[in-house]
């Protein structure tokens, strides 16, 4: 299985701050044959499911604010959000689609400092 | 507007089965796979399977392969999740979740509200 690990596990961010997840991935999830990174990244509030926020590692989702950004390529990826606003609180994780089981990471706990 | 709507919570017992019912729509249902994750209390999602809405096509995560049964009713525009066998282990909220495509991309653009499964002796 791929193992998926974010960093850190909670992060504290000023409002308008930029706030930066990271996600690394034990192996690759560039696929060579179409140059796509299969890799999404998730909003989940308390008491919600999952949101879809990106897939394919950058391609934001219809609705989802532009400060919400995500870059990297192969094994290692990055969620920015560029100014945090009071409702981005939330836990935020990676998942690869590259391979069956699909994998997430562990969750990155974003809250106001 | 597309919606997943789970059926409500369930209390097992060890060895028991249970069967989560998904309800689609404001889509075409045979048109999306569904799949099915849990989250476990304090443990990451966890991805179960898929169910290929319109051929009825099912791939299961090793972990659970002979453990849980997925299928579908296209009248019904519903997906079942059905796990058997079941120890503390097993309790968690369980979500089914729409692919975006017909044929698994495995990610996940809409989800269920969760339905929580207890499992206690």
């Amino acid at each position: 299985d791929i193992v998926m690990t974010q960093s850190p596990d909670s992060l504290a961010v000023s409002l308008g701050e930029r706030a930066t997840i990271n996600c690394k991935s034990s192996q690759s999830v560039l696929y060579s044959s179409n140059n796509k990174n299969y890799l999404a990244w998730y909003q989940q509030k308390p008491g919600q499911p999952p949101k879809l926020l990106i897939s394919w590692a950058s391609a934001r989702e219809s609705g989802v604010p532009d400060r919400f950004s995500g870059s990297g390529s192969g094994t290692d990826f990055t969620l920015t959000i560029s100014s945090l606003q009071a409702e981005d609180v939330a836990v935020y994780y990676c998942q690869e689609y590259y391979r069956t089981p699909y994998t997430f990471g562990q969750g990155t706990k974003l809250e106001i400092k | 507007q597309v919606q997943l709507v789970q059926s409500g919570a369930e209390v097992k017992k060890p060895g028991a089965s249970v069967k989560v019912s998904c309800k689609a729509s404001g889509y075409t249902f045979i048109g999306n796979t569904i799949h099915w994750v849990r989250q476990a209390p304090g443990q990451r999602l966890e991805w179960m399977g898929w169910i290929n809405a319109g051929n009825g096509n099912t791939r299961y995560s090793q972990k659970f392969q002979g453990r849980v049964t997925i299928t579908r009713d296209t009248s019904a525009t519903s997906a079942y999740m059905e796990l058997s066998s079941l120890t503390s282990e097993d309790t968690a909220v369980y979500y089914c979740a729409r692919d975006p495509r017909q044929y698994d991309s495995g990610y996940f653009d809409y989800w269920g509200q969760g339905t929580l499964v207890t499992v206690s002796s």
